[in-house]
């Protein structure tokens, strides 16, 4: 199994500039989750999704979109790059059942935004 | 909304050394959970609590769980260079589906 992938692993966008990160999980997680991170601020949650087709807001989504049409996919979207979103972007993934929801990451994607 | 305070921020330690980081949250937590991120690599999972005073050990690794379920601490005997990274405590409130992590603590070890 490949767990949690991420897609790209790095990316330099220009202001104004969109572009979408692509999570994908291949352990049949119900609950998956965009987060970014940035130094000393540890880890702060963008959106979230507890199945295929829903979405929801975490602390930080404004700029930022997502969708989960596929059940193992998460995909998350800059429509305009501001250089505030230069960050490191993880994503993760949970099942929903079972008393012990610990949350598997990808590797990340680290984004910088001139 | 929930917050989940961590410190110490930095903790830096001779190896041999203990080390020590603590977890406030201004709310009853229904669990919380440790993770490990070493330098330049994505959070670990480590373990989760779930039990009002609940104290669980792994190895040289001790966690325990406030009788309030608002606070938390992760205790490393006699640290080794493997331990070096940043450890991070999230909590869980009611039946959200979602966690809240703290800004966690770099511990950097001399050999």
């Amino acid at each position: 199994n490949a767990g949690v992938t991420q897609t790209p692993k790095f990316r330099v966008l220009k202001t104004g500039q969109s572009m979408t990160l692509l999570c994908a999980q291949d352990m049949n997680h119900e609950y998956m989750y965009w987060y970014r991170q940035d130094p000393g601020m540890g880890l702060r949650l963008i959106h979230y999704s507890v199945g295929e087709g829903t979405t929801a807001k975490g602390e930080v989504p404004d700029g930022y979109n997502v969708s989960r049409l596929k059940k193992q996919n998460f995909l998350l979207g800059l429509e305009s790059a501001a250089p505030s979103q230069t960050s490191v972007y993880f994503c993760a993934s949970s099942y929903s059942a079972g008393r012990v929801h610990e949350q598997y990451f990808g590797p990340g994607t680290r984004l910088t935004v001139t | 909304g929930q917050q989940v305070m961590q410190i110490p921020q930095y903790q830096h330690v001779q190896e041999g050394e203990d080390f020590t980081t603590y977890c406030n949250s201004s709310t009853t937590l229904s669990n919380i959970q440790w993770y490990k991120q070493r330098p330049g690599g994505h959070p670990v999972f480590l373990i989760q609590l779930v039990k009002s005073g609940e104290v669980k050990k792994q190895k040289r690794l001790t966690f325990q769980f406030g009788e309030a379920k608002k606070n938390s601490s992760l205790h490393i005997t006699a640290t080794q260079t493997t331990d070096v990274g940043t450890y991070f405590c999230a909590g869980r409130q009611g039946g959200s589906e979602k966690l809240v992590f703290g800004k966690g603590t770099k511990l950097t070890v001399n050999p």
